[in-house]
């Protein structure tokens, strides 16, 4: 069993169009992220969320918002698509601050 | 701030042994972790080092001095599917249990 899932696993799309990345994990963790990746490989946190706190970096544009309808589940919300959001998008889980488990990563193409 | 350095990209044959360095500055330092990830894959988790000291794992082991701010990644009989890159991460004191990522070493491991 896949331990983190996201869907969809490529999305392209035009700018100016809003779009939605689910992420579910089964291992019972308490805490989901999601980073992103850019062309040159950098990873970046984007937001860190428990049942209780929502942190979100400080350097990402209000177009993106987390939303988790449950503990298993963390998906992200993107309005209004620019160019620079093209990037992978990768979801992860711990159980608080042990090793993460990330998703294989949503591959997001804004034309 | 928080940062991280290591080596862009580090090339060895197979059956050979190589180091891969990593220097922090952060507040509040937790441990050091090590991540892998394979072209077109999701970062997998390698190591983590809280203490001082050497930790084994099979062919990898992994260091940390946190006097020095600096660890790194030993990577011993070297094989083609050892080609990816590895990045050492702290966590984010500003964003809860999120990791902070160097930018990454590109290991090419040729024959």
């Amino acid at each position: 069993d896949t331990a983190v899932s996201q869907t969809p696993k490529y999305l392209v799309t035009q700018m100016g169009n809003d779009k939605s990345i689910k992420c579910e994990q089964n291992l019972g963790h308490d805490t989901m992220y999601w980073y992103k990746q850019d062309s040159k490989k950098f990873l970046k946190i984007m937001f860190s969320y428990n049942n209780k706190e929502l942190i979100i970096n400080e350097t990402v544009p209000n177009r993106f918002s987390p939303k988790s309808p449950d503990k298993a589940h963390l998906n992200l919300h993107i309005n209004s698509l620019e160019l620079g959001d093209s990037a992978v998008y990768f979801c992860a889980s711990s159980h608080m601050e042990e090793t993460q488990y990330f998703g294989p990563g949503t591959r997001l193409l804004v034309l | 701030g928080q940062s991280l350095e290591q080596p862009s990209e580090v090339t060895a044959v197979e059956g050979a042994i190589v180091q891969i360095n990593c220097t922090y500055q952060t507040s509040g330092f937790y441990g050091l972790s090590w991540y892998q990830q394979h072209d077109g894959g999701a970062p997998t988790f390698l190591s983590y080092n809280a203490l001082d000291g050497l930790e084994e794992t099979g062919r990898f082991s992994s260091f940390l001095s946190r006097s020095d701010s600096y660890g790194y990644l030993l990577l011993q009989e070297l094989q083609m599917k050892d080609s990816a890159s590895y990045f050492c991460a702290v966590r984010d004191s500003q964003a809860g249990t999120a990791l902070i990522f160097g930018k990454g070493t590109t290991l090419s491991v040729s024959s």
